[in-house]
This record gives C-alpha cells, structure tokens and sequence, in this order.
C-alpha cells in the first residue's frame, strides 16, 4: 500500500456541487499538505496543518477548506466547485526526513 | 522563486548528453534545498538534496551546485536518458522560515534519441 493516499483518483463534477478529496498516510507525520497544479504550471499550495489542531492558509485557499480529522487524515473540500478549480490536486506529508507525495486526485468541474 | 503562474520552460537533449537544470531563489536566508522530479500523472519525487554549507553534492547520475552568491542551484543529470523525461523542480522546505515548501518554476526535460 502506498504511504500517501488519494481518494478518488479521478472526478468528474458539475459546477456548483460540493466535493471532497480524501487523503491518508501510513507515514505516521504529523505535517500534511493538498497542493494544486494546472497544467504546465508548478504546485501552488492551498491548505497546510502541523498537527491535528492546526490548521493553515497556503497562497491559494480561496474556495477551498479542509479537515484534519486524524493524524493520519487530511480532507480538502471545494464547497461550490467551478470551473477553474480543474486541476490536479496532490496531497503531501513531511517530517525531519522529507516530503511524501500522494499520487495526485485530478479534478474537472464541467 | 515561486511557481505562481509561470508556465514552465522546456529543455530538450539527445539521449546520452548531459542535462543541466537551472532554479534561482529569492529567500538569502533559504538553508536547504531539495530537487524533485514528476512525472506524467504522479506526484513529486525526491531526488536529492544540499544544504547551504555545502556547495556540491553528489548522487548517483546526479549532481547538484548551489552558488549562494547569486542564489542559483543546478541539477545536473550525467548521460541523460529516455526515463529521465519528466518535470524537475527545485523547492525550498522553510519558504522564509515557515516551514512551508515552496516549489521553484520547474523545467520540463524532454530526451529525443
């Protein structure tokens, strides 16, 4: 099982709708991430946590929220997709070591 | 610098040259680097990585420059080849001490034989 996981791995929504990504780690960090790349464009981040009970804006969290419901788990939620949140969204955890990406989720709101 | 809204360049090498992949920083005070690579669909991978007391590293094909005088790093990949094709960023993991890791502009390596 990878250490980084993704749910779904691909969406497809309608504009407006509400939509979650899912994210869970076996990594046991306390650090997660959910950065977005569009295509022929760097990862911008989003939303960040250092643990549990923390929770931060990245560059771009306009139109997002996110949950840390667990050490282990960390959601991104779009609350009225639109189009230009089409994108594909990774999901990141770190400690002393380094970063550990998920695969990625890619989203498009038609 | 930052990776927000600039399309990333491009370089093409013939299988078996060698690739140098350039990344400038903004932060003088940014202490460790690391490089990644993505490829098609996946996730950033690591690569390798320097810190600010050092001026080079090694890895296996790989080597990295940092020149803190004019805030420039360097990947340099040795007898580049078709598996190497993939998206090289550079990212800084405590972006003016926040702990946050900010990626560099990326370059997107393609390999022609």
């Amino acid at each position: 099982d990878a250490d980084v996981t993704q749910t779904p791995r691909n969406r497809i929504t309608k504009t407006g709708k509400r939509i979650m990504l899912e994210c869970s780690q076996t990594k046991g960090h306390d650090r997660m991430y959910w950065y977005r790349q569009d295509p022929g464009l760097g990862l911008q981040l989003i939303y960040y946590s250092f643990d549990v009970k923390d929770i931060n804006k990245g560059e771009i969290s306009d139109g997002y929220s996110v949950s840390r419901q667990a050490q282990a788990k960390f959601s991104l939620s779009l609350e009225s997709a639109i189009p230009n949140q089409t994108a594909l969204y990774f999901c990141a955890t770190s400690d002393q070591d380094g970063y550990t990406f998920g695969s990625g989720t890619r989203l498009t709101v038609v | 610098g930052e990776s927000v809204g600039l399309h990333l360049p491009t370089l093409s090498v013939q299988e078996g040259d060698n690739s140098i992949i350039n990344c400038a920083y903004s932060n003088s005070a940014s202490d460790y680097f690391i490089w990644y690579k993505q490829e098609s669909g996946k996730g950033p991978q690591f690569i390798i990585d320097i810190r600010s007391n050092m001026d080079k590293r090694q890895g296996q094909r790989v080597t990295v420059l940092l020149n803190k005088t004019v805030k420039h790093l360097s990947l340099q990949i040795a007898a580049t080849q078709p598996g190497d094709s993939a998206v090289y960023f550079c990212a800084d993991p405590n972006h003016y001490n926040t702990d946050k890791l900010i990626f560099g502009t990326g370059t997107r390596l393609q390999v022609f034989p």
